[in-house]
């Protein structure tokens, strides 16, 4: 079984700086992303972790707790832009994506 | 160079009817995937295919079917819709089969069933 847990909403103000977590159960473990969604667009992938530590990509970072189960999103210098959902998803199975619920972001000025 | 197209757009269904969702991706990848999106469930896995030719079953299979006949088209059916298959479906595609490739989704098609 599978169990990947978000928070479902978070706000935050422009410029600021904010933390999405997630924390995952899952039967086993080949890696995990993140993806924004826009309100009624598609999924856009974000990051990719596989090891323990730190992912940078310019505004957002994605860091991966393999022993802990623990991801989280940080996303830096907000813009109104990035009011969307953000979604952790884990590869388990050998075959596809397990996702969370999502995290509904509003960023507000 | 389009990525992923996915027709229709939106559409109304009465409850019985057959509908087939296509899928249509230009970036040559091996493989595709069928999810369903709902408020509150999140992604949810239909189908899958690795590569052309094979299938595979998801989280929630049941009253969906799918071929690959090519690498290009991953269509979805609904063999007789009811109105719990009203949902956003979206479908993805990564070069490599296994999940761990990073997935690129279509801009999905809106269904609602009546």
């Amino acid at each position: 079984g599978q169990n990947i847990d978000q928070p479902t909403e978070m706000t935050a103000t422009e410029g600021a700086i904010v933390q999405i977590n997630c924390t995952y159960q899952t039967s086993g473990f080949n890696g995990l992303f993140w993806y924004q969604q826009h309100a009624g667009e598609a999924p856009t992938f974000l990051s990719y972790n596989v090891l323990d530590g730190l992912e940078e990509k310019g505004r957002f970072s994605s860091f991966l707790s393999r022993s802990k189960g623990y991801s989280y999103l940080l996303l830096k210098e907000l813009q109104m832009k990035d009011s969307a959902s953000y979604l952790c998803a884990v590869e388990d199975s050998g075959y596809a994506l397990n996702f969370g619920k999502g995290t509904s972001l509003l960023v507000t000025p | 160079i389009a990525g992923i197209t996915q027709a229709p757009t939106s559409q109304i269904l009465a409850a019985g009817r057959r509908m087939t969702l296509r899928c249509t991706q230009d970036m040559r990848h091996n493989a595709m995937y069928w999810y369903r999106q709902d408020l509150g469930l999140g992604l949810r896995l239909i189908h899958y295919s690795n590569t052309a030719g094979t299938t595979g079953k998801g989280e929630v299979p049941d009253g969906y079917s799918v071929s690959r006949a090519n690498t290009d088209d991953f269509p979805l059916t609904l063999a007789s819709a009811v109105p719990s298959q009203t949902s956003v479906y979206f479908c993805a595609s990564s070069i490599l089969a296994g999940g761990t490739d990073t997935q690129y989704f279509g801009p999905g098609t809106r269904l609602t069933v009546l």
